[in-house]
């Protein structure tokens, strides 16, 4: 089975400035996708961003970017030019690609605190 | 908006009740998920139906059960409620449950049993 860690489980940042959260995952497939997704404090899941592994470029997003590295199994997401409103709770996640359903597997999350 | 809509947003029971939650997807999409975000477990997804078939099966109790109907809504029944159960439960869909589709993730209902 896929384990999805986020090592980080608070992380602050100064208004403007540019964090980078930590995601590692352990899969013995070659084939799947990647996610971040952020939950403020509405609750509410919202897609920041998408990487399929196949893909050796970096997905981006606006101020959304990842690292991707295959071989360490780490997808770590950066936020430039942080902004209040990105203050939330981030969600690392994988899915598979060669079984029959398409559930998310999620680590356990990073609180991203924005500074003013 | 998502576009999922879930009800109810807040639910308050006592243990050893039953209780329904309510997803309907977006607009086309036929597949929906359940997942349960609890403050012990984590997120985790829970069980997926696809066209009303039941496609795959999480960490689901068989206290838990789900359906999809021929308008695609989904529902999530809950009975024996424990206290454990209290958790945050989000529906999300996607368009056709392919492995490569984006979930897009409802509001989510927000159980609590005393």
């Amino acid at each position: 089975a896929q384990t999805v860690t986020q090592s980080q489980p608070e992380m602050s940042v100064q208004e403007a400035e540019t964090v980078t959260l930590s995601c590692t995952y352990d899969t013995s497939e070659s084939d799947y996708y990647l996610f971040w997704y952020k939950q403020p404090p509405s609750r509410q899941m919202i897609l920041v961003i998408r990487q399929e592994a196949y893909k050796q470029q970096n997905a981006t997003e606006n101020r959304f970017s990842v690292n991707f590295q295959k071989a360490a199994k780490s997808f770590s997401l950066k936020i430039s030019d942080s902004q209040l409103g990105d203050a939330a709770m981030y969600f690392c996640a994988y899915r598979s690609l060669s079984n029959a359903g398409n559930m998310l597997t999620f680590g356990g999350g990073t609180r991203l605190m924005v500074k003013p | 908006d998502s576009g999922v809509t879930q009800t109810p947003k807040h639910l308050i029971t006592a243990t050893g009740q039953r209780v329904t939650l309510r997803c309907s997807p977006r607009s086309g999409d036929l597949s929906v998920y359940w997942y349960q975000q609890s403050l012990d477990q984590g997120l985790q997804f829970l069980i997926q139906y696809y066209n009303g078939e039941e496609r795959a099966k999480g960490n689901i109790l068989e206290r838990f059960s789900a359906q999809q109907f021929p308008d695609l809504h989904s529902e999530l029944n809950l009975s024996s409620l424990e206290l454990g159960d209290s958790a945050l439960y989000f529906c999300a869909s996607s368009y056709s449950g392919r492995r490569t589709d984006t979930q897009y993730f409802g509001p989510g209902t927000r159980l609590t049993v005393l």
